[in-house]
């Protein structure tokens, strides 16, 4: 069973911010949100995690709601280099060895 | 730069054929993984190992088996190659320490005729 939900699709125009929302409503309290993407013809790649905080690195910003509920992973001025499917993920690594349990993703196409 | 290597980009063998498909990283981790990914299907776990030779069963554990004699490789199996196992494969690594940021390597698309 998912334990995310994400839009299926999302345009974004080159330049914008792009706001990829996930819902995980049913969250424990040691599980991570973890993000991935992963850009046609190759492997995943790790963009960023947090428990409860906000955090942000050199890719993007994760803001993770009071509840936990939900999150948003922001990429602040897309490119085109940023067409990609995106995983929103929920794992607990203490619990699973480091698994992660994949959905169908968020395919963000960003358009010039 | 850190590097998860799986040996090949392209495979096509036939049906009944013994293949190995090799992974190998170079950044000491303790845990490597196999997935495959399909259309429709998304990314399946096959097998894990948190440590050499060790070795725990995925979701989709039928029809493969995996090796891990040393820390840096971790061999996928088919046992007795099948069409329906024509899929891209994806072996990954993390830490103990860190084991939800995991490095995938650019997988293997094989294909079984």
């Amino acid at each position: 069973d998912a334990k995310t939900t994400q839009p299926t699709s999302m345009d974004c125009a080159e330049g914008r911010a792009a706001n990829l929302p996930c819902n995980h409503s049913t969250i424990s309290g040691n599980e991570y949100v973890y993000w991935y993407r992963q850009i046609h013809s190759q492997g995943p790649q790790y963009i960023i995690h947090g428990l409860k905080n906000n955090e942000t690195n050199e890719m993007a910003s994760l803001i993770i709601t009071e509840d936990r509920k939900s999150s948003t992973l922001i990429l602040p001025h897309a490119t085109l280099r940023d067409t990609a499917v995106y995983y929103c993920i929920v794992s607990a690594p203490t619990d699973s060895w480091g698994k992660l349990q994949f959905g169908a993703g968020t395919q963000v196409v960003v358009t010039p | 730069d850190v590097k998860v290597t799986q040996s090949s980009r392209y495979l096509v063998k036939r049906t009944g054929e013994k293949v190995f498909l090799e992974c190998v990283q170079d950044m000491d981790h303790e845990n490597m993984f196999w997935y495959r990914q399909d259309p429709g299907l998304g990314l399946r776990l096959i097998y894990f190992s948190y440590d050499v030779k060790m070795k725990e069963k995925g979701d989709i554990p039928e029809g493969y088996s995996v090796s891990r004699e040393k820390k840096e490789r971790f061999s996928l199996i088919l046992e007795s190659a099948s069409t329906n196992q024509t899929s891209m494969y994806l072996c990954a690594s993390s830490l103990h320490t860190d084991r939800g940021n995991a490095f995938f390597g650019q997988g293997t698309r094989l294909t079984v005729v």
